[in-house]
């Protein structure tokens, strides 16, 4: 069964530097992953995908992550943090099939300090 | 394009009354799913319609029911209502399957007193 851990549920940073949220999964088959961001009273938007094309995927708002098989990692990352980061991260793996139905990571709450 | 719509935004309800929670697609989307979330046990998946039938349905008692119309609009319905619903129930639609995205609507906020 498809599963996915954050490592971290709560990481700061200071403004301007890196920001680095864990994820890994666990997959019988190969996997669709997803980030998603939300901000306080609001639902979830996609930061970006991985659908196996490339490995280093682009997201929106200057994040990126990068699908690593041999660790079953897809951590996501942004080089220079700006408060308006600040909000819940969560890491999600599609569970396959002919079905859309996400299984999300606890989430990891970023503060970015000024 | 319109983004996905629930409505209401927030609903104060007493122990052992039911509840409807209704959610607009995106236009073209025919699959929409629902989620809870709470502090304690995160986001869960309850339950998915696309084309009017439930094709797939998480772990929740049978208080938790769902439907989807022909025009893709859902509802879903809580009776009995214990303090434990409280949460925020999320809905999301989607054009694909598996690889592509969910786009989920701002949630209804359900409080059970």
């Amino acid at each position: 069964a498809q599963s996915v851990t954050q490592l971290g549920s709560h990481v700061s940073v200071s403004e301007g530097a890196l920001v680095l949220l864990r994820c890994n999964y666990s997959s019988s088959v190969p996997p669709y992953l997803f980030w998603y961001v939300q901000y306080p009273n609001q639902g979830l938007q996609l930061l970006l995908k991985y659908t196996s094309a490339a490995t280093l995927v682009k997201g929106i708002n200057g994040f990126e992550a990068e699908f690593k098989k041999s660790e079953t990692s897809f951590h996501l990352t942004k080089p220079s943090a700006h408060m308006s980061d600040a909000a819940e991260y969560f890491c999600a793996v599609s569970e396959g099939g002919a079905t859309n139905k996400l299984i999300f990571g606890t989430g990891t709450l970023l503060a970015v300090q000024p | 394009k319109a983004g996905v719509t629930q409505t209401p935004r927030y609903l104060i309800k007493t122990r052992g009354q039911q509840v409807t929670l209704s959610c607009s697609p995106i236009s073209g989307h025919r699959s929409v799913s629902w989620y809870q979330q709470t502090p304690g046990q995160g986001l869960q998946f309850l339950f998915e319609y696309f084309s009017e039938t439930q094709r797939n349905k998480g772990n929740f008692p049978g208080r938790f029911s769902g439907r989807q119309f022909s025009n893709s609009r859902s509802e879903m319905n809580v009776s009995t209502l214990e303090l434990g619903d409280s949460a925020l129930y999320l809905c999301a639609s989607t054009g694909g399957t598996g690889q592509s995205p969910l786009h989920f609507g701002n949630g209804t906020r359900l409080t059970v007193t």
